[in-house]
């Protein structure tokens, strides 16, 4: 299995452009996670799917974030549009279980996104 | 919002000695997970510790969990310069479905 997968691996845009950050989970696995990670605040959980439905998105900063999985093999986090604030690198993870309860998480590469 | 809290925030050892980090957190918990991060890449994950369990071994790793004080620690023994990463703790609250991360120690394991 190739793990998950994040496209891209690195985006450098401007200040007010559209960012789409996609992702590819584990076959089989029914969840899926979507972090940031920055040196001041960490790691923090943006949104969790489980069955392709959103299961709790009180960690999305704020409306210019929105996160979609049509389907049990895709998903994407969009910011639109972008601020010089959003820069950090952004993880998307998946886990076979039931509304991520109790087992183990994997993690894709990570997006290491630049906002000029 | 981040639950476990890692301690020390950084640790050098040398080659051969043994690392210990810990975590602490604040609510009841379904059960505690480790994970490595080396520089650069995602989040690996180490071992799980549930809260019905004290202890648990995978290789090199120990893991103990005391959830009368909340806390749990990692051991690594016998390190390896290849141990160098960061290491964060990860707790799944009984009240909700979601991970909650510390900020992680970052070990360095000098040759």
């Amino acid at each position: 299995d190739a793990g998950v997968i994040q496209s891209p691996r690195h985006e450098v845009t401007e200040m007010g452009q559209e960012v789409t950050l996609r992702c590819k989970p584990i076959s089989g696995h029914n969840s899926l996670f979507w972090y940031r990670q920055t040196m001041m605040r960490g790691l923090e959980l943006l949104i969790y799917f489980n069955n392709n439905v959103p299961i709790d998105d009180s960690g999305m900063p704020e409306d210019r974030f929105s996160a979609k999985m049509p389907n049990a093999s895709f998903s994407t986090l969009k910011i639109q549009p972008s601020e010089p604030r959003d820069s950090a690198v952004y993880f998307c993870a998946s886990s076979a279980t039931n509304r991520g309860k109790g087992e183990t998480q994997y993690f894709g590469p990570g997006t290491r996104l630049l906002v000029l | 919002s981040q639950q476990g809290e890692e301690d020390p925030q950084a640790l050098s050892i040398q080659e051969g000695e043994n690392a210990t980090m810990n975590c602490s957190y604040k609510t009841s918990i379904n059960n505690l997970q480790w994970y490595r991060q080396n520089s650069g890449r995602g989040l690996v994950h180490l071992i799980l510790i549930r809260s019905n369990e004290r202890e648990k071994h995978s290789g090199r790793l120990r893991v103990t969990l005391d959830t009368s004080k909340k806390s749990s620690s990692l051991l690594i023994t016998a390190s390896r310069a290849a141990d160098t990463a960061s290491y964060f703790c990860a707790t799944e609250e009984t009240s909700g479905s979601r991970l909650a991360f510390g900020e992680g120690t970052q070990l360095t394991v000098n040759p």
